[in-house]
């Protein structure tokens, strides 16, 4: 069955470093979007990313963040000076319209700022 | 603003019981539904889904019911099992786009052995 597999699983970080998050989507999908999900919490929409451009984004996806689809496999989520509260596990997902399945969630990277 | 939410945080059911799990939406605009099923240390796994053309879609042994009516949604487990236990997610969307899908705040479902 197809996946999303995302990298690192769990990357440590010390405060104000930058980070990159990868992931590669399912290879006929064509929406690719990053979550978040702190402690305990629910699951939260970063950003949606749609013919090589963002096509929304939360409140919480400020400047600090950005992404890309360098090729036609990986799709990066880059917080350029993390916080302490970046602190997270962040899942990466894609869908193909049409196909009734939801969206395919990856594993997720445990992101620690320290 | 749209939201969705969950009526219990918790439940816990004896093995071979059924389960119940239910969930409230805000936004009348939503017309796809998906439910996904958290397990320690994983991404969300998807389960079922329904479109709000339908008020009853059926799975191996689950089942989800939409109440337009009332903005409610449930699933249900047959005959819950221990590996049932996880994290319950709804979330939804509009069909016509897909921007995102928002979740609630998750149902932790734990079976008694």
């Amino acid at each position: 069955e197809p996946e999303v597999t995302q990298t690192p699983s769990h990357q440590v970080t010390q405060m104000g470093q930058e980070v990159i998050l990868r992931c590669v989507p399912i290879s006929n999908h064509l929406y690719f979007y990053w979550y978040r999900q702190i402690l305990g919490q629910k699951v939260e929409f970063l950003v949606s990313f749609y013919n090589n451009e963002i096509s929304e984004k939360s409140e919480i996806f400020d400047d600090q963040f950005s992404v890309e689809r360098p090729d036609g496999s990986n799709f990066t989520l880059k917080i350029r000076s993390t916080k302490l509260e970046d602190s997270a596990m962040y899942f990466c997902a894609s869908s193909h319209p049409g196909q009734g399945d939801g969206y395919t969630f990856g594993s997720g990277t445990r992101l620690t700022v320290v | 603003g749209e939201s969705v939410g969950l009526h219990l945080p918790t439940l816990s059911v004896q093995e071979g019981d059924n389960s119940i799990i239910n969930c409230a939406y805000s936004n009348s605009a939503s017309d796809y539904f998906i439910w996904y099923k958290q397990e320690s240390g994983k991404g969300p796994q998807f389960i079922i889904d329904i479109r709000s053309n339908m008020d009853k879609r059926q799975g191996q042994r689950v089942t989800v019911l939409l109440n337009k009516t009332v903005k409610h949604l449930s699933l249900q487990i047959a005959a819950t099992q221990p590996g049932d236990s996880a994290v319950y997610f709804c979330a939804e969307n509009r069909v016509a786009s897909y921007d995102k899908v928002i979740f609630g705040p998750g149902t932790s479902l734990s079976v008694i052995p």
